[in-house]
């Protein structure tokens, strides 16, 4: 099976650039996660995808945001970038059935700088 | 509030050795524990996990301990080796919450000198 794929893998933008980032899940995952990591900070959760929908959501600012298609994939929505959002961006996936035991599948993730 | 902490930024043993990484949290409700490992460049991948009904996992080289009371779980690695060196992630999970929603410690570097 694929693993979960990320892209890009790198990305530099301006302050006040949009930028999009994509995740693939592994085949048959119908949940995608989203989550920030900074350094020397762990990973904070920005959001969850379920069959389309935002089933859970993590607290950043509405600058942040994400969407899930039918076939699973999911991207990520940053607007107005601002210096503190580089950070690299993880996206997890996994069944989503929410069974006890149930476990992520981590990209590569999306490293972002803002200049 | 940071309900998962893992207070140790970073920790350094020689090669044979046990590592041990620490993790408290603060949330009564979390049930379920993990452990992921994390090398440069790449993803997190999942290591070993726990359930709060046990108080002891083992998974080869890989024990993770459990103590509720005490809000408290480490992860015991022996015999460490150079291979083990990476960022290593404790994550819980509430009742009948996705595994998307995971709440992540901070992370540890493991340093195994040879």
């Amino acid at each position: 099976k694929a693993g979960v794929t990320q892209t890009p893998r790198y990305l530099i933008k301006t302050r006040g650039q949009q930028v999009t980032l994509s995740c693939s899940p592994i085949s048959g995952h119908r949940s995608v996660s989203w989550y920030q990591q900074t350094p020397g900070q762990g990973l904070q959760f920005l959001f969850e995808y379920f069959s389309e929908t935002q089933r859970n959501k993590g607290n950043f600012p509405g600058r942040f945001s994400g969407r899930q298609f039918s076939n699973s994939r999911s991207e990520m929505n940053v607007s107005t970038l601002e210096l503190g959002d580089s950070a690299l961006y993880l996206c997890a996936s996994s069944l989503g059935t929410g069974i006890i035991g149930e476990k992520l599948f981590f990209g590569s993730g999306t490293q972002l700088s803002v200049l | 509030d940071q309900q998962v902490k893992q207070n140790s930024p970073s920790l350094s043993v020689q090669e044979g050795r046990i590592s041990i990484l620490n993790c408290d949290y603060t949330n009564s409700m979390f049930d379920y524990f993990l452990w992921y490992k994390k090398y440069p460049a790449e993803g997190p991948t999942f290591l070993i996990s726990i359930s709060s009904i046990k108080d002891k996992n083992e998974d080869g080289r890989f024990t993770v301990f459990l103590n509720k009371s005490a809000k408290h779980l480490s992860l015991h690695i022996v015999p460490s080796q150079p291979g083990d060196s990476a960022v290593y992630f404790c994550a819980a999970t509430e009742p009948n919450t996705n595994a998307g929603k995971s709440t992540f410690g901070d992370g540890t570097t493991l340093t195994v000198k040879p």
